[in-house]
């Protein structure tokens, strides 16, 4: 399985333009899940779905994002209008819901996005 | 509701020293219980796992035991190397249904030669 799948790795937009982070889950699994790292917040989380489906939005810091997953296999993340604090290194997790506890997530490697 | 506390960092120590991450939690139940290591550049990987009061989890050198009485989760490995630096997180998830895990804020640790 090539794990979870991040685009792009890195990514350098103008203050105001409109972002877009993709994620691809892995194959079979119920739930995405999108991270925020800074130094300042640590992990956060912004938004996860179970079959698609968004459960939990409360992360999302503002307005101007925005998160679908219009099937099983991809999900994305938008910023419009992007701002200088929107700088971060943003996460897309996968999960499956096991018949056994303790499963955790698998982790993608991450966009790193700067705002200038 | 849930948490995860961990000891804040930097963890500086030289190559070959014992390492010991402490972790601890405030859940209700019996959560399942987490390490997450980062390295830099990367995103985060499941180091080790235990599901139940006094499982051991172990991945890589690196151990940890669940402690009901005392809620905690503390990493330990008995010699580092160079290449275990990197940032570790300490994270639950509960015990009915599906729960989204919580992290702690994350420990770095600097191993030097």
């Amino acid at each position: 399985d090539a794990g979870v799948i991040q685009s792009p790795r890195h990514e350098v937009t103008e203050m105001g333009q409109e972002v877009t982070l993709r994620c691809k889950p892995i194959s079979g699994h119920d739930y995405l899940f999108w991270y925020r790292q800074t130094m300042m917040r640590g992990l956060e989380l912004l938004i996860y779905f179970n079959n698609n489906v968004p459960i939990d939005d409360s992360g999302m810091p503002e307005d101007r994002f925005s998160a679908k997953m219009p099937n099983a296999s991809f999900s994305t993340l938008k910023i419009q209008p992007s701002e200088p604090r929107d700088s971060a290194v943003y996460f897309c997790a996968s999960s499956l819901v096991p018949r056994a506890r303790g499963y955790g997530y698998t982790f993608g490697s991450g966009t790193r996005l700067t705002i200038v | 509701g849930d948490s995860v506390t961990q000891m804040e960092g930097p963890v500086t120590l030289s190559e070959e020293a014992f390492l010991t991450i402490n972790c601890t939690y405030t859940a209700t139940g019996y959560p399942s219980l987490f390490w997450y290591v980062q390295y830099p550049g990367e995103g985060l990987q499941l180091l080790l796992k235990a599901t139940k009061a006094d499982d051991k989890g172990s991945n890589k050198g690196f151990e940890a035991t669940y402690r009901k009485e005392t809620t905690s989760f503390h990493l330990e490995k008995g010699s580092v190397q160079v290449s275990d630096s990197a940032v570790y997180f300490c994270a639950l998830s509960g015990d009915t249904g599906f729960q989204k895990l919580v992290f702690g804020t994350g420990t770095r640790l600097l191993v030097s030669p």
